[in-house]
């Protein structure tokens, strides 16, 4: 079965400090990968999404992520991490013909001053 | 222009209540998709919804469970006989009507259902 993995439940890096999550996809030979970030008692807004070409993709506020194929992953990094980006980070890989996400079960990150 | 507009942003219930959901896509939206969040989980797909039809429900439970998106109005999700187990927050996204695979889908903030 198609499935996300996001092997780090929780994270805490101090502020100023770079920031990798990882993230693994199992599915298709051209996937299309998203980040999402969730607040706390918020939706979820998309930071950055892969569906071809530059296998390194820019996202909002900073963030950026490297698709890897031979490796399956699709990992999202930050060079220096701000308090206000202390929430959960979601990996998702779009199903099928339609828009449907499949996603993984988290990381949340926490910023140490 | 608004974003996904669900409510009721909270909701309680007791066992062996019933739960309606609501959520107003985008503006311009066609398409609603349904997600649970349990405790410590990521969000799992319920159902894939246009209006007036059900595109996509495999990951609904199969009993007690319904959705619904009519052509006027906003879709509906509804629990029957809810147990504590269907405690969870339920989101909805949305999107338009020609986005291809792998377009952006909208979230809303949720509905947090709590069971007693």
């Amino acid at each position: 079965a198609q499935s996300v993995t996001q092997p780090d439940i929780h994270i805490t890096v101090s502020e100023g400090a770079s920031l990798e999550l990882r993230c693994n996809y199992s599915y298709g030979a051209t996937p299309y990968l998203f980040w999402y970030v969730q607040s706390p008692g918020q939706g979820l807004q998309l930071l950055l999404k892969y569906f071809s070409g530059d296998t390194l993709v820019q996202g909002i506020k900073g963030f950026e992520a490297e698709f890897k194929r031979s490796q399956s992953s699709f990992n999202l990094r930050k060079p220096s991490v701000h308090w206000s980006d202390a929430a959960e980070y979601f990996c998702a890989e779009g199903s099928g013909a339609t828009n449907k996400l499949i996603f993984g079960t988290g990381t949340l990150l926490a910023v140490q001053p | 222009n608004a974003g996904v507009m669900q409510n009721p942003r909270h909701l309680v219930r007791r066992r062996g209540q019933e739960a309606r959901l609501r959520c107003s896509p985008m503006k311009g939206h066609s398409h609603v998709y349904w997600y649970r969040q349990l405790p410590e989980e990521g969000l799992k797909f319920m159902v894939y919804l246009q209006k007036e039809n059900i595109i996509d429900e495999s990951g609904m439970p199969k009993e007690r469970f319904s959705a619904e998106f009519p052509k006027e109005g906003p879709s509906i999700l509804r629990i029957q006989q809810v147990v504590r187990g269907d405690s969870a927050a339920y989101f909805c996204a949305s999107s338009p009507p020609d986005s291809l695979q792998g377009g952006e889908l909208f979230f809303g903030e949720g509905s947090r259902l709590t069971v007693l």
